[in-house]
């Protein structure tokens, strides 16, 4: 899998959005990039996807580069239920097989 | 609507036993993948099973093995039990193609 590399971590305050990036340098032209994110205690739950464009959901945004190497994850209004491990993947062989790096732990401020 | 359910939320077991633990995934869905996730880690591909034939394995010993039934549940059975086999391990479910990975809670093993 095409490797991605994420901050550690991040600190926010809630109701205030939240930008969390993301480098794939070695993205290959059908790669498309994942983001799930683990909550304390839970399995994974998938946030969202994207190949090219920017991509919108109910639970953030996905702004991707023009050339790919990198995207960014947007919560437009962290709350305390966003504090979370998020992890941006790459899947390649089929999409249940998922290699999650360590991701970036986000941590909301009240 | 159910997600995917796991049993059992936890288990201890001692090291050279046998367990097995089994997953139902979302209705309709006909793919099942496991993972482990060791404490500070991110999850670990384990297998892959589709309409009941195994798709895909990641790089773990044969210690561990998997099958799928008619109803598309699962299980994971790992023999043999080591220290290092504690964790948590976790099943996901999703339909064919591109289409997002639903996890479950996970089963949380602790070996002794």
């Amino acid at each position: 899998d095409a490797k991605t590399t994420q901050p550690n971590s991040m600190e926010s305050n809630e109701e205030e959005p939240v930008h969390l990036p993301c480098n794939h340098s070695t993205i290959s032209g059908t790669d498309y990039i994942h983001w799930y994110r683990q909550l304390p205690s839970q399995g994974p739950e998938y946030v969202i996807h994207g190949l090219t464009s920017n991509v919108n959901n109910r639970m953030a945004s996905l702004a991707i580069a023009e050339d790919r190497k990198s995207s960014t994850l947007i919560l437009h209004r962290a709350t305390l239920r966003d504090a979370a491990v998020y992890y941006c993947i790459l899947p390649v062989e089929a999409n249940s097989k998922l290699t999650f790096g360590k991701g970036i732990t986000l941590s909301v401020r009240p | 609507d159910a997600g995917v359910t796991q049993s059992p939320t936890h288990l201890i077991k001692t090291r050279g036993q046998h367990v097995t633990l089994r997953c139902s995934p979302i209705s309709g869905h006909k793919s099942v993948s496991w993972y482990q996730q060791v404490l500070g880690q991110g999850p670990q591909f384990i297998f892959q099973y589709y309409e009941k034939e195994e798709r895909g394995r990641g790089n773990f010993p044969d210690r561990f093995s998997a099958r799928q039934f008619p109803n598309y549940s699962s299980e994971l059975n790992v023999n043999a039990l080591l220290l290092g086999d504690s964790a948590l391990y976790l099943c996901a479910s999703s339909e064919a193609g591109l289409s997002p990975l639903h996890f479950g809670n996970g089963t949380r093993l602790t070996v002794t």
